[in-house]
């Protein structure tokens, strides 16, 4: 049974980089029919796609997102990441790392979520 | 990319039908059959529904059920169940390569 656990620090200050990894157990990340990626919801919000990531390293990003967030994935540690700079409070949230289907999107794994508080 | 539009709150009685609504654009929802409904109970991950428009992964009831019609994706929910009260998602791939969400939708069962 495939298992994703999201690890990193659940406070972080603004203007610093949020840095969170995915931890895949019960299965291989080097899939080429899957992809890995970033949900996030803000307390008593709805959910919002940050990004995804192929085991290859190619990368898609939230348009909104783009220019401050960056994922990458270690076939090695058998775990991917996600790095979002200059953050506020706005980026307060609970982060889902999670896995889709590359035919048809669907996210069919999810981790149980982390949640990540910006504030000095 | 803009949210896709969801209702904010539906309701039904136990039995009942009821239907989700979820508008985008010619660039999202319009543009491909990959639209795909997310259940979430509170505190809890959601669990996709459906994916390519109408697909039910295995293990999901046949009570639910999705279309899609130019630029607006349906989910409908049968036989309503207490424990179908939940909020919903809809989520589209985009002409960007990006995938969107709505801004999801409270189902409460009276």
């Amino acid at each position: 049974q495939l298992q994703l656990q999201e690890s990193g620090p659940g406070l972080v200050k603004p203007s610093e980089t949020l840095s969170l990894t995915c931890t895949v157990s019960g299965g291989s990340i080097i899939s080429t029919s899957h992809y890995w990626g970033w949900i996030r919801q803000p307390p008593g919000k709805g959910l919002e796609w940050i990004g995804h990531v192929y085991s290859s390293g190619s990368t898609s990003y939230n348009p909104s997102l783009r220019s401050r967030a960056t994922m990458s994935v270690d076939t090695f540690k058998n775990d991917h990441s996600l790095k979002l700079n200059s953050v506020t409070a706005a980026d307060t949230a609970v982060y889902f790392c999670v896995r889709g289907y590359r035919s048809n999107g669907g996210v069919d794994y999810w981790g149980q979520g982390s949640l990540v508080t910006v504030s000095s | 990319q803009s949210a896709l539009t969801q209702p904010a709150s539906v309701s039904g009685s136990p039995g009942q039908s009821i239907t989700i609504s979820c508008t985008g654009t010619s660039s999202d929802i319009g543009a491909y059959k990959y639209v795909c409904w997310y259940q979430q109970h509170p505190d809890k991950a959601p669990k996709l529904l459906i994916y390519e428009v109408s697909n039910r992964p295995s293990g999901v009831s046949n009570r639910f059920s999705g279309s899609k019609s130019g630029n607006t994706a349906s989910l409908t929910i049968s036989g309503l169940q207490a424990e179908d009260e939940a909020d919903y998602y809809c989520s589209s791939y985009t002409t960007s390569d990006t995938w969107v969400f709505g801004g999801g939708t409270k189902l409460t069962v009276l």
